[in-house]
């Protein structure tokens, strides 16, 4: 099957600082990538949609200026968590996606502490 | 809205079968997911359904009825390493996944 890389896996950072997390799909090209955060014992929880040479679509309640995302190319796409604190802790998702309904692959997940 | 539901959690014996219902409704659909999700891991495809019935996939097998919004993951042969919580995602018209909150499964030797 597809595999998804994300990186770093788990990320512990200072208040205040900047983290990027990198999402690669490493064998095939992803039209778009998601990003998604996960609250302990919650569901995921879509943060914005990323497509290839366009601005990311972001959801309701999500701050743009806060989580930039670039999807430079059509295997990866960045999550900059930009001035974070505390409540920005959480388990941070991406995935990916080829075309095909089915074909929705996700990284192994970025879990970042905001100290 | 769009909603999905399942329960919070469920407990079986290993060895067993187990059930997990989800029922939805969704602007659109282009298909429902079961993922299955570790606790600290991301989730890992289980299934996918997109016309009515059952798909079955060795132990694990997932049911669609459309009409009903409406869909089961059947567990069978419980093994422990089974414990995690398991998804349901409808797929939108816009092509988005639409999730459940899950369904914590303990299993009990």
């Amino acid at each position: 099957g597809a595999v998804v890389s994300q990186h770093p896996s788990w990320v512990i950072c200072k208040s205040g600082t900047s983290v990027k997390i990198e999402c690669r799909s490493l064998d095939f090209q992803a039209t778009t990538m998601f990003w998604y955060r996960q609250f302990p014992k919650q569901s995921l929880m879509l943060m914005a949609t990323s497509n290839e040479g366009s601005k990311a679509t972001y959801e309701q309640g999500v701050e743009k200026d806060k989580f930039l995302i670039n999807h430079a190319s059509l295997t990866l796409s960045t999550l900059t968590v930009t001035s974070a604190h505390p409540e920005d802790s959480s388990f941070y998702i991406c995935s990916a996606y080829s075309g095909e309904p089915y074909e929705q692959y996700f990284g192994p997940g970025t879990r970042l502490t905001v100290t | 809205g769009q909603n999905i539901d399942q329960p919070t959690e469920m407990t079986a014996t290993e060895g067993a079968i187990v059930q997990i219902n989800c029922t939805y409704q969704t602007s659109g659909f282009n298909g429902l997911f079961w993922y299955q999700q570790h606790a600290g891991e991301a989730p890992t495809f289980l299934s996918y359904n997109v016309l009515d019935g059952l798909e079955e996939k060795g132990r694990f097998s997932s049911f669609l009825s459309r009409s009903k919004g409406y869909s089961y993951l059947l567990l069978k042969e419980l093994q422990m390493k089974d414990s995690a919580s398991y998804l349901c995602a409808v797929m939108d018209s816009n092509y988005q996944l639409i999730w459940g909150a899950g369904t914590k499964l303990i299993i009990k030797p």
